[in-house]
């Protein structure tokens, strides 16, 4: 059974950083590509980095690129966001998700990362 | 990267089926077959449904079906039970290489 588990959220002050960390278990880690997603208090989703399997591709939505990184350690079956520069905008619930071709295939249950003064 | 277009809400009876609108451009939608549709209740992570357009995944009740014409994918839901109130999002790859969400659909089961 996939098991995603996120951590690392809390509360931070706007220009603040954070790490969130996604340990995986049930499936082999370094075949499949990475997603974050996700969705302020009330709102939508919203797509915020991908990493491929071996870590050597990545990419960003506009609204964090620059700012967030995105990486993973596969001898650890973990993946990781980097927040640098946080605003209140990125205040959210964020998922880590498993791709399976174009689709977020599963789904944590996702860290709350609020940035507020 | 602008949001597709959902419907803000769709309802329907018990039985009835429902269609749920996905609008995108050439960049989104209209260029590729990597669109996926997901289930999300109330405080709980978004299920996948549907994904590159039409395929369901192992355990996704049949009464689910995905299609795709132009610049706008759709998702039906045929046979409509109570356990199907929910939020249901689109999902599609890009041509910059990014993923983007639909604006979410709220099914109300009558």
């Amino acid at each position: 059974e996939v098991q995603l588990v996120e951590s690392g959220g809390g509360v931070v002050q706007p220009g603040g950083s954070l790490r969130l960390s996604c340990a995986a278990s049930g499936f082999t880690f370094d075949d499949y590509a990475m997603h974050w997603v996700r969705q302020a208090p009330g709102k939508g989703l919203e797509w915020v980095s991908l990493i491929s399997g071996d870590g050597g591709s990545t990419y960003y939505a506009d609204s964090v690129k620059g700012r967030f990184t995105i990486s993973r350690d596969n001898s650890k079956n973990s993946l990781y966001l980097q927040m640098n520069s946080l605003r209140t905008e990125d205040t959210a619930l964020y998922y880590c998700a498993k791709a399976f071709g174009g689709s977020h295939e599963d789904w944590g249950q996702g860290t709350l990362v609020t940035v507020s003064s | 990267q602008s949001a597709l277009t959902q419907p803000a809400s769709v309802s329907g009876s018990p039985g009835q089926s429902i269609t749920i609108s996905c609008t995108g451009t050439s960049s989104d939608v209209g260029g590729y077959n990597y669109v996926s549709w997901y289930q999300q209740h109330p405080g709980k992570a978004p299920k996948l449904m549907i994904y590159d357009v039409s395929k369901r995944p192992s355990g996704v009740s049949n009464r689910f079906s995905g299609s795709k014409s132009g610049n706008t994918a759709s998702l039906t839901i045929s046979g409509l039970q109570a356990e199907d109130e929910a939020d249901y999002y689109c999902s599609s790859y890009t041509s910059s290489s990014t993923y983007v969400f639909g604006t979410g659909t709220k099914v109300t089961v009558l």
